[in-house]
């Protein structure tokens, strides 16, 4: 069974980074065709894909948030850690983690199982 | 970046209605396009991947079609536990978008 898990602070204080670790269990990242993703969703609104760090340590970024976002991965303690820097108000949001799948009979992957999600405030 | 456009923003259904939401691409994606279902305060929860295929366990009343740059979903005949938030999603280019999805209310 593929559980994850994110933790990470609830409040930020605007202009900090925020590290954001994602904890997970039921597979590995050393597994050809597996991802991790981070997603977020500010309150009451659509869901933005933030960044995605694959098997083969290939690494996506969101393009407008690039210059902010740095991911890591730790096989050994099965995480993937995001961090985010200058933290704003308009970051306030839910924070997922999701496991990626790929289908490899037709080369799609997508994300298959999403963490409860962690909430992050940025406020003064 | 690749946008995805959803429509309606919102819908209003009765249970046992057919229903369809529609997702268009700014540019083709092939079949690169993958559908999620998110009741409040829940993480999304994926319905189909590669445009029209079932994900495990998902029941079969929900139907996806489309390539290139048009996509559909559709309820075939809607349940209770059908209303919920709908978002399409594109992995063609390496980075990732979402539509701003679509709402599905009880009439």
């Amino acid at each position: 069974q593929i559980t994850l898990k994110e933790s990470g602070p609830t409040l930020v204080n605007p202009s900090q980074t925020l590290t954001l670790t994602c904890t997970f269990s039921g597979f590995s990242l050393n597994t050809s065709g597996v991802g991790v993703g981070w997603i977020r969703q500010p309150p009451g609104k659509a869901l933005e894909c933030l960044s995605l760090i694959y098997w083969n340590d290939n690494k996506r970024y969101s393009p407008s948030l690039k210059s902010r976002l740095t991911i890591t991965k730790d096989t050994s303690k099965n995480q993937v850690v995001l961090t985010m820097t200058d933290m704003a108000p308009v970051d306030t949001a839910t924070y997922y983690c999701a496991h990626i799948r790929t289908w490899m009979n037709v080369w799609v992957d997508a994300i298959d199982i999403w963490g409860q999600g962690t909430v992050v405030t940025v406020s003064s | 970046d690749i946008q995805m456009t959803q429509s309606p923003s919102s819908l209003s259904a009765s249970v046992g209605d057919r229903v369809t939401i529609t997702c268009r691409a700014t540019q083709s994606i092939g079949n690169y396009l993958n559908w999620y279902q998110q009741k409040p305060g829940k993480a999304p929860h994926l319905l189909i991947y590669a445009a029209s295929r079932l994900q495990s366990g998902v029941p079969s009343r929900f139907i996806g079609g489309g390539s290139g740059t048009d996509f559909s979903l559709t309820i075939s005949s809607l349940q209770p536990e059908d209303f919920a938030t709908y978002y399409c999603q594109q992995s063609s280019s390496p980075s990732w978008t979402f539509g701003q999805g679509t709402k599905v209310e009880i009439k």
